[in-house]
């Protein structure tokens, strides 16, 4: 069975402060997949970013950079220099076989200017 | 631009009293979901289509069921609402699911 492990439910910073999520996932596949997801407030689901099991590069994109350890289950996702449009739920994703996703709890993040 | 849409944005509906709620996309992606989302809740997988295949979850209840009359389009069905059914209703799309899925805007049901 899938499982994703989002611990912080909610994280408030300043803005211009970084802010990293944690996400910690159980597989027994041996292929899979990582995805992070925003969710502001108007609901839409937004792709941030995808990982296959076989690519442990990090990587980084302007504000975000993303951390996937394989051996310890994690793909954490740190925004530098906040903003308030950053302001959002997160949400961590593991896609095995089946086309499904599984979601974790998530997190939300509140920026105050 | 190529994307997701789902009609409507919001949707109220009495309780009992069936609903219907549309999904289009214009990616060409042989994948759809309906996912359920709740108030501060994880989306929560309802069924998929893998083209014409319907996959439903173990616990999603019978008064849910959806239909896929082509490539593009995706309903779900709700027979008769109850008060618990009040919720964000996302449809998303993948090809194949190692892209990511995409997600459409939402359509927030109410049940009065």
């Amino acid at each position: 069975a899938q499982k994703v492990t989002q611990a912080q439910t909610e994280i408030s910073v300043v803005e211009k402060e970084d802010v990293t999520l944690d996400c910690v996932y159980e597989t027994r596949d041996t292929t899979y997949y990582l995805f992070w997801y925003k969710q502001p407030p108007s609901g839409e689901l937004v792709f941030l970013i995808r990982r296959n099991s076989f690519d442990e590069q990090n990587e980084i994109s302007g504000r975000y950079s993303w951390n996937f350890q394989k051996s310890t289950s994690s793909f954490n996702f740190t925004i530098t220099a906040s903003q308030v449009v950053d302001s959002a739920v997160y949400f961590c994703a593991l896609g095995a076989a089946g086309n499904k996703l599984t979601f974790g709890g998530g997190t939300r993040v509140l920026v105050k200017p | 631009d190529a994307m997701v849409i789902q009609n409507p944005r919001y949707q109220v509906t009495q309780f009992g009293k069936p609903v219907t709620l549309s999904c289009s996309q214009t990616l060409n992606h042989n994948v759809m979901y309906w996912y359920q989302q709740k108030s501060s809740q994880a989306p929560k997988l309802l069924f998929h289509y893998y083209d014409k295949d319907f996959n439903n979850e173990a616990d999603t209840p019978d008064n849910f069921q959806s239909r896929r009359p082509n490539t593009s389009f995706c309903f779900l069905d709700i027979r008769s609402p109850g008060l618990g059914d009040a919720a964000m209703y996302l449809c998303a799309t993948s090809r194949p699911l190692s892209r990511g899925q995409y997600f459409g805007p939402g359509t927030r049901l109410t049940v009065t």
